[in-house]
């Protein structure tokens, strides 16, 4: 099956230093990618939506300088984490859709923990 | 705006009991719906997809059904064991080229099944 590879799987960083997660698709050409985040005993939350060769869709509340996204090519996204504070420490996932029509399979990366101190 | 519930929040089981964990969500308009597990500091594991045209599906022990009209789906899990001791998360998969095949997730539904 289709697999979707998150790195690193932990990283802790100090206050005010920037982090970079990357989230690749193996074997298929992902044409869009999602970010998510989860904080300790809640839910998923859509952060953004990344589009190869454009720019990202950002949700209502997320700042997009905060947090960068870019989706250079149709296998890697990568959400970088700027100037982190500790209320960034969260759980980071990613999610890659084939390429082809908007209702193609979705296949989640294994997550990243980010711990800022 | 898509909005997802999961009830309940938790729930503690003895071994080998039947459960239903519920989903219910405020927009018909989509999809498909799908039932995820999630193992503490895990990534997700997917266990059933339901498309918006069919009721229910089902795997091993699991049974998904979908109710569209109504905006509920369920997820009965049969002679529960230790080992499906986990979160799980209901989905909704958005309709139409706008909302771009997001999934929208519930809160999640925390399961400790007691040996």
């Amino acid at each position: 099956g289709a697999v979707v590879s998150q790195h690193p799987s932990r990283v802790i960083c100090k206050s005010g230093t920037s982090v970079k997660i990357e989230c690749r698709s193996l074997d298929f050409q992902a044409t869009t990618m999602f970010w998510y985040r989860q904080f300790p005993k809640q839910s998923l939350m859509l952060m953004a939506t990344s589009n190869e060769g454009s720019k990202a869709t950002y949700e209502q509340g997320v700042e997009k300088d905060k947090f960068l996204i870019n989706h250079a090519s149709l296998t890697l996204s990568t959400l970088t984490v700027t100037s982190a504070h500790p209320e960034d420490s969260s759980f980071y996932i990613c999610s890659a859709r084939d390429r082809g029509p908007y209702n193609s399979p979705l296949h989640f990366g294994n997550g990243t923990r980010l711990t800022v101190t | 705006k898509q909005e997802v519930t999961q009830i309940p929040a938790a729930l503690s089981v003895p071994e080998g009991e039947n459960l239903v964990l519920n989903c219910s969500f405020t927009d018909s308009a989509i999809y498909n719906l799908q039932w995820f597990r999630q193992d503490p500091g895990k990534g997700l594991t997917s266990l059933l997809l339901i498309q918006s045209s069919q009721r229910e599906q089902t795997s091993g022990r699991l049974n998904a059904s979908l109710d569209k009209s109504s905006g509920r789906s369920t997820l009965y899990i049969a002679a529960s064991q230790p080992g499906d001791s986990a979160t799980y998360l209901c989905a909704v998969r958005m309709l139409g080229s706008s909302n771009t095949g997001k999934l929208i997730f519930g809160q999640g539904t925390t399961l400790q099944v007691k040996p």
